[in-house]
């Protein structure tokens, strides 16, 4: 069965620092997501990708992330001069785009800032 | 703004007995209900789903009911087994026609005693 697949598995960076996190989705899915889950809390929406461009994007995803699919089979987030409060388990997601979509998620990058 | 509450947060049952999680919905435009299984450390598995135009279905000893009035839907798990110990999350998503991003539940940690 296709998973999504997401590199590193663990981050760890000096706050201030920018991040990468990459994810490659299942091939025919065509709507892209992150999300994010901070220790011991639910898993938050942070944006979500379509068309080659955010279709939607939460309080969370300010100035300080981007989204980018760089090729036809990357997807990548990025965290500009990182802080504490980032330290969080990223997830990537995807699906189908057919009514009632399936998502599936990778399995997850664990960023620490130090 | 989108909301899903989700209760218990956490549920002891002995093996053999079922286990009943509850959530709550706010945006009445919701119309795909997933629930997803997550062991410790790894991604959210999504278990069963169900859609609007649906007010019950079943998948073996894993059950999800829903009404739409009241805006509740309720995961039902029977003859519950250890390898079910987990965290639970309910979630919300508004299908075709929009981004499909999923509004998390708080999550309900289920163990299952032997």
């Amino acid at each position: 069965e296709p998973e999504v697949t997401q590199t590193p598995s663990h981050q760890v960076t000096q706050m201030g620092q920018e991040v990468i996190l990459r994810c490659v989705p299942i091939s025919n899915h065509l709507y892209f997501y992150w999300y994010r889950q901070i220790l011991g809390q639910k898993v938050e929406f942070l944006v979500s990708f379509y068309n080659n461009e955010i279709s939607e994007k939460s309080e969370i995803f300010d100035d300080q992330f981007s989204v980018e699919r760089p090729d036809g089979s990357n997807f990548t987030l990025k965290i500009r001069s990182t802080k504490l409060e980032d330290s969080a388990m990223y997830f990537c997601a995807s699906s189908s785009g057919t009514g009632g979509r399936t998502t599936s998620f990778g399995q997850g990058t664990r960023l620490t800032v130090v | 703004g989108e909301n899903v509450e989700q209760h218990p947060s956490t549920l002891s049952v002995q093996e053999g007995d079922s286990a009943v999680i509850k959530c709550t919905y706010s945006d009445s435009a919701s119309n795909y209900f997933p629930w997803y299984k997550q062991e410790l450390g790894k991604r959210p598995q999504l278990i069963i789903d169900i859609r609007s135009n649906v007010g019950e279905k079943k998948d073996q000893r894993i059950a999800v009911t829903l009404n739409k009035t009241a805006k509740h839907f309720s995961l039902h798990i029977t003859e519950t087994q250890p390898e079910d110990s987990a965290v639970y999350f309910c979630a919300a998503s508004i299908g075709s026609g929009n981004t499909g991003k999923l509004i998390f539940g708080q999550g309900t940690t289920l163990q299952v005693k032997p």
